[in-house]
């Protein structure tokens, strides 16, 4: 299974918003609406902060939502914070039943 | 929700196999998705396989001539052994869980560090 498209990088200023897109196939983004997004800052491991496309869990920020269109999802956050620096990882379940992740996007905020 | 813990050698030979332990607390084992995540260093998240407390796994292809998971729901531990590793299998090893009614990693383990080196 190949992995999905995420850009390697994405930067903003602090107040801005970002998008950050995840361009699977039919077989996977485009086929299910179980696609996740995980932030991992440096040294942490993953934390979840959207789920089945566009659910937010319990605690995390409203600034933090997801959309699909096709074989592309897409994480929007919204009124940048120093804190939003990090990677974020894009995910989906498959055809297969497997699962597989994004290769990526590193977040800067300027 | 529940709490993950891996735990296992931090130093593998060549071709030998890799053994990690994941430890669960805090639930429940049915009802979820339990899975190995890997992250060499630098690069990003690959999903290496889940079991469900059945004893049921599925792998991803790219490593499933050499992944074998297993259970132990009594003792609320599930386990992750990959054979003939390389030093290309360095990595941190996270385990996860997922909610059987979705697919996403809900909680992950704090991850261990293993090397592959002579």
């Amino acid at each position: 299974q190949s992995a999905l498209t995420q850009p390697a990088s994405v930067s903003g200023s602090p107040g801005q918003s970002v998008t950050i897109s995840c361009t699977g196939a039919s077989s996977d983004v485009g086929g299910y609406k179980y696609v996740s997004w995980y932030q991992q800052h440096q040294g942490n491991a993953p934390k979840l902060m959207i789920y089945d496309v566009s659910n937010r869990p319990s605690g995390v920020s409203n600034r933090f939502s997801g959309s699909k269109s096709g074989n592309t999802a897409s994480l929007t956050i919204s009124g940048l914070q120093a804190e939003d620096e990090a990677d974020y990882y894009c995910s989906s379940y498959t055809s297969s039943s497997t699962r597989v992740f994004g290769g990526g996007t590193k977040l800067t905020v300027l | 929700q529940v709490q993950l813990q891996e735990s296992g050698p931090g130093l593998v030979k060549p071709s030998e196999t890799l053994s990690l332990t994941c430890t669960v607390s805090g639930g429940s084992m049915t009802s979820y998705y339990w899975s190995w995540i890997r992250q060499p260093p630098g690069k990003g998240l690959e999903w290496i396989g889940y079991i469900y407390n059945s004893g049921s796994a599925n792998y991803n292809p790219s490593l499933k001539s050499r992944v074998t998971m297993s259970i132990d729901t009594y003792n609320k531990h599930f386990f992750l052994t990959l054979h003939s590793v390389t030093a290309a299998d360095t990595a941190v090893y996270y385990c996860a869980s997922s909610p059987i009614s979705t697919r996403q990693f809900d909680d992950w383990g704090q991850g261990t560090l293993v090397t592959v080196s002579s």
